[in-house]
């Protein structure tokens, strides 16, 4: 069975300091793969989502950027993190050419201060 | 307009009680809908998914969609404490697109 793992699960990080989010999805091959930043009580915002490796499409300018280094693996990183940049990060993959359905991992909580 | 539109709540009901969740769309082109939900502090998981117009059951679940009126509705029977949760309705035909959430709290 497939299975998707994100970690990690909480961070506190300084405004200014760089920033690494991994997600790794298991029992599956070329997935669609997404990076959503979800705010306290809104919805989910798509950040960034990837069709194969080496290929990011953008959907928010920001101050973040995503890489897919490997089939399975998909990362979301910063240079240097700003207040804005708090929230719940969740990864999330899909069957190519699915009819949308998303399967998430458990969310990285990101605190920065 | 919003492209999705859905009742913000929060929503306190007793157990046992009917509960009625609801989401607009403007965008036609929609093929799936979707209800999600999501535990506190947890990623969304798929509850319900459709793709035609009419009801779905699944247990205590029922979802409704009227592609004419453009609306879901996602009902739940002899509701529970443990269905307390955030519920996320969501559409897709091309990027999944989701509704603000409704925070559902069911009191024993």
């Amino acid at each position: 069975s497939q299975t998707i793992h994100q970690w990690p699960a909480t961070l506190v990080q300084p405004v200014g300091s760089p920033l690494s989010l991994e997600c790794t999805v298991e029992g599956t091959s070329n997935p669609n793969l997404y990076w959503y930043r979800q705010a306290a009580g809104r919805g989910l915002q798509l950040l960034f989502y990837s069709v194969g490796i080496g290929q990011i499409s953008s959907e928010v300018p920001q101050n973040l950027s995503a890489s897919r280094p490997q089939d399975r693996q998909f990362i979301l990183s910063s240079k240097k993190l700003l207040l804005s940049d708090s929230g719940f990060y969740l990864c999330a993959w899909s069957l190519a050419g699915a009819g949308g359905e998303l399967f998430f991992g458990e969310g990285s909580r990101l605190t920065v201060l | 307009q919003k492209e999705v539109e859905q009742d913000p709540g929060p929503l306190s009901v007793p157990e046992g009680a009917i509960v009625s969740l609801n989401c607009t769309y403007s965008n036609s082109a929609f093929q799936y809908f979707m209800w999600y939900r999501q535990y506190s502090r947890k990623g969304p998981e798929l509850l319900m998914y459709t793709y035609s117009s009419g009801n779905k059951e699944d247990g205590r679940f029922t979802a409704q969609v009227d592609k004419s009126s453009k609306y879901i509705s996602l009902f739940i029977r002899d509701s529970q404490p443990s269905d307390s949760a955030t519920y996320l309705c969501a559409f897709g035909g091309g990027k999944l697109i989701f509704g603000q959430g409704t925070e559902l709290s069911v009191k024993p």
